[in-house]
């Protein structure tokens, strides 16, 4: 069973649209969540983290948690070309040290 | 603000050989990680370190493969001999705690031939 799961996309919606990006994990004892960007090429950016049920807001990125439900969302709102990318979900888990990964959804906005 | 640095960006070698690739996390960061991703795959973490040693590796971490924090600054990982499907983009992450957010370097690109 897959730990991390992601819709791959390409996911499209238009320049100034809310993006809807989803992530559902397997494991109960994940205890903190990240949302990282990754360009093509490029190292993987930190967007957000997030560690209790609920909403965070950061600018134009909300990250949700629903631990009972076993997953974590990001709502990217008025949307840029620049936003277009590939979203990678990450979790740690209790006591472990590492991030693991869901294979990322791509993102695309349209001018 | 302070970045994940590493070196080379790019490593081509031949199969069998030994490579280190170099990473200096952030100053004031006490847990150093490293992942690699395969062209087209998720990011897989290979090998956690703090306190001078090995906190926690992953099956992929085998025999082949050494960390190294040999000053203040420096954390390395050497491939004692690579094989083919050691080809991947290697990333250097750092942390300020266990569990806090892990920060990325620009990873380096290794091509085994």
């Amino acid at each position: 069973q897959k730990e991390v799961e992601q819709n791959s996309g390409p996911l499209s919606v238009p320049e100034g649209a809310i993006a809807s990006l989803n992530c559902t994990y397997s494991d109960r004892g994940s205890q903190s969540f990240f949302w990282y960007r990754q360009y093509s090429g490029k190292s993987p950016e930190l967007i957000m983290s997030i560690y209790s049920n609920g909403d965070k807001e950061d600018g134009r990125f909300t990250a949700q948690l629903n631990k009972a439900s076993q997953y974590v969302s990001l709502l990217i709102r008025d949307s840029q070309p620049s936003d277009s990318a590939t979203y990678l979900c990450a979790l740690s888990l209790d006591s472990s040290y590492k991030l693991v990964f869901g294979s990322g959804t791509r993102l695309l906005v349209r001018p | 603000e302070p970045e994940v640095t590493q070196t080379p960006s790019h490593q081509v070698t031949q199969m069998g050989q030994e490579v280190i690739l170099r990473c200096v996390p952030i100053s004031n960061h006490l847990y150093f990680y490293w992942y690699r991703q395969i062209l087209g795959q998720k990011v897989e973490f290979l090998v956690s370190f703090y306190n001078n040693e090995i906190s926690e590796k992953s099956e992929i971490f085998d025999d082949q493969f050494s960390v190294e924090r040999p000053d203040g600054s420096n954390f390395t990982l050497k491939i004692r001999s690579t094989k083919l499907e050691d080809s991947a983009m290697y990333f250097c992450a750092s942390s300020a705690l266990a569990v806090e957010t892990q920060y990325f370097g620009p990873g380096t690109r290794l091509l085994v031939l």
